[in-house]
């Protein structure tokens, strides 16, 4: 079994609706991340977690919201999907160590707004 | 913030001849630089890493250097093989408080040419 696993991993919607991505790990890692990744683009950083009560903003967060449901979960939100967020979405995680460290991702979720 | 530079965004070499990536940083701060490998409908893993304490990185067939001065960082592939063709990320990193998460490039896409 991945160690992150994304659900779903595909999913096509309509503008307006509301979606949510799930990430589940068995890592043990206390951080975990959502990138989203655009072709041109590469990975750009969403929302990340430190540990369950703990929630940051990435670089770009507006129409997204997170929840960190327990150490091993964390879910992605579009409150009202609109077509530009029709991406590639990764989860990641990672330990707390000294300098860096490395983040293992899951295999993503496609998901297209028409 | 940070922000990362990568070229070429693709690049094309003949089986067996070496490859070359590179990467510009502009946060002097940044003292972590990981670089990973995309594999078509896979999630990015990380093939090597360099802290700033260090100025070159070897495993095996791939290595990593770091000039901080000009704030710039490589990737080199030797002899190339049909299993290198993927899409490759540089990052950048400060570990020691305030944001967390990498700073990735664009990403370049490598084609091994038989």
């Amino acid at each position: 079994d991945a160690d992150v696993t994304q659900t779903p991993r595909n999913r096509i919607t309509k503008t307006g609706k509301r979606i949510m991505l799930e990430c589940s790990q068995t890592k043990g890692h206390d951080r975990m991340y959502w990138y989203r990744q655009d072709p041109g683009l590469g990975l750009r950083l969403i929302y990340y977690s430190f540990d369950v009560k703990d929630i940051n903003k990435g670089e770009i967060s507006d129409g997204y919201s997170v929840s960190r449901q327990a150490q091993a979960k964390f879910s992605l939100s579009l409150e009202s999907a609109i077509p530009n967020q029709t991406a590639l979405y990764f989860c990641a995680t990672g330990s707390l160590s000294g300098i860096g460290g490395e983040l293992f991702f899951g295999e993503g979720s496609r998901l297209t707004v028409l | 913030g940070e922000n990362v530079e990568q070229h070429p965004s693709t690049l094309s070499v003949q089986e067996g001849d070496s490859a070359v990536i590179k990467c510009t940083y502009s946060d002097s701060a940044s003292n972590y630089f990981p670089w990973y490998k995309q594999e078509l409908g896979k999630g990015p893993q990380l093939i090597i890493d360099i802290r700033s304490n260090v100025g070159e990185k070897k495993d095996q067939r791939i290595a990593v250097t770091l000039n901080k001065t000009a704030k710039h960082f490589s990737l080199h592939i030797t002899e190339t093989q049909p299993e290198d063709s993927a899409v490759y990320f540089c990052a950048a990193s400060y570990s020691g408080g305030g944001a967390d998460g990498l700073t990735f490039g664009k990403g370049t896409h490598l084609i091994i040419q038989p």
